[in-house]
């Protein structure tokens, strides 16, 4: 199992460029999420999925937009990057984190981006 | 407001000696709590979760205590070794909510000398 894989791990835009970063599961995960992580900061949650065709908000979804069309993927595009975006994101998936919250969460080795 | 602090924020010790990380919640209604370790470069690995109803766990060397009552945690490392350096993070899942909201710490840097 390949885990939770996201692409690219290092990228460089100028303000006002957009970019997708990808993140893909083979663990037949219900839940997946799309955090950043600044330095200082714990990490906050961006959008999220629990299932295929459904996405939702979470704590600073300014600037960022999601779909999940299939099960596996996850994709965060950046439609005008700023350079408040500049951060570490990262992919993770669960099995479901419905009502108790007890399943781990899968995270992916994270993508560093800076924005110029 | 729920809210997850840790102390210390960072930590160095040499490799053999004993630490122990903390972690006070306000989160409620309580779920679980959830330490992850990340080492540098890469995304949190779960280490132990603990429910309302224990007190202890342990993995290996790493022993997670959790106090309900006082709504505090901590994270013990027996015997350090140079491969423990990393950030370890503290998440409280409430069920507050049907999706189980997670609450993160800001993480205790720990590093290890030889």
């Amino acid at each position: 199992n390949a885990g939770v894989t996201q692409t690219p791990k290092f990228q460089v835009l100028k303000t006002g460029q957009s970019m997708t970063l990808q993140c893909a599961q083979d663990m037949n995960h219900e839940y997946m999420s799309w955090y950043r992580q600044d330095p200082g900061m714990g990490l906050r949650l961006i959008h999220y999925s629990v299932g295929a065709g459904i996405t939702d908000q979470g704590e600073v979804p300014n600037g960022y937009n999601v779909s999940r069309s299939t099960t596996e993927d996850f994709p965060l595009r950046l439609l005008s990057a700023a350079p408040s975006q500049t951060s570490v994101y990262f992919c993770a998936s669960s099995y479901s984190i419905i009502r108790s919250g007890a399943n781990v969460l899968t995270f992916g080795a994270g993508s560093r981006l800076t924005v110029l | 407001k729920n809210q997850v602090e840790q102390s210390p924020q960072s930590l160095i010790i040499l490799e053999g000696k004993n630490c122990t990380l903390q972690c006070n919640y306000t989160v409620s209604p309580f779920s679980n709590l959830r330490w992850y370790k990340q080492d540098t470069g890469r995304g949190p690995v779960s280490l132990t979760i603990m429910t309302f109803s224990e007190n202890t766990k342990s993995n290996g060397r790493y022993t997670a205590t959790l106090d309900a009552d006082t709504k505090q945690s901590s994270l013990h490392i027996t015997a350090s070794q140079l491969s423990d350096s990393a950030s370890y993070i503290c998440v409280v899942s409430d069920r507050g909510s049907t999706l189980g909201r997670l609450y993160f710490g800001r993480g205790t840097q720990l590093t290890v000398w030889p």
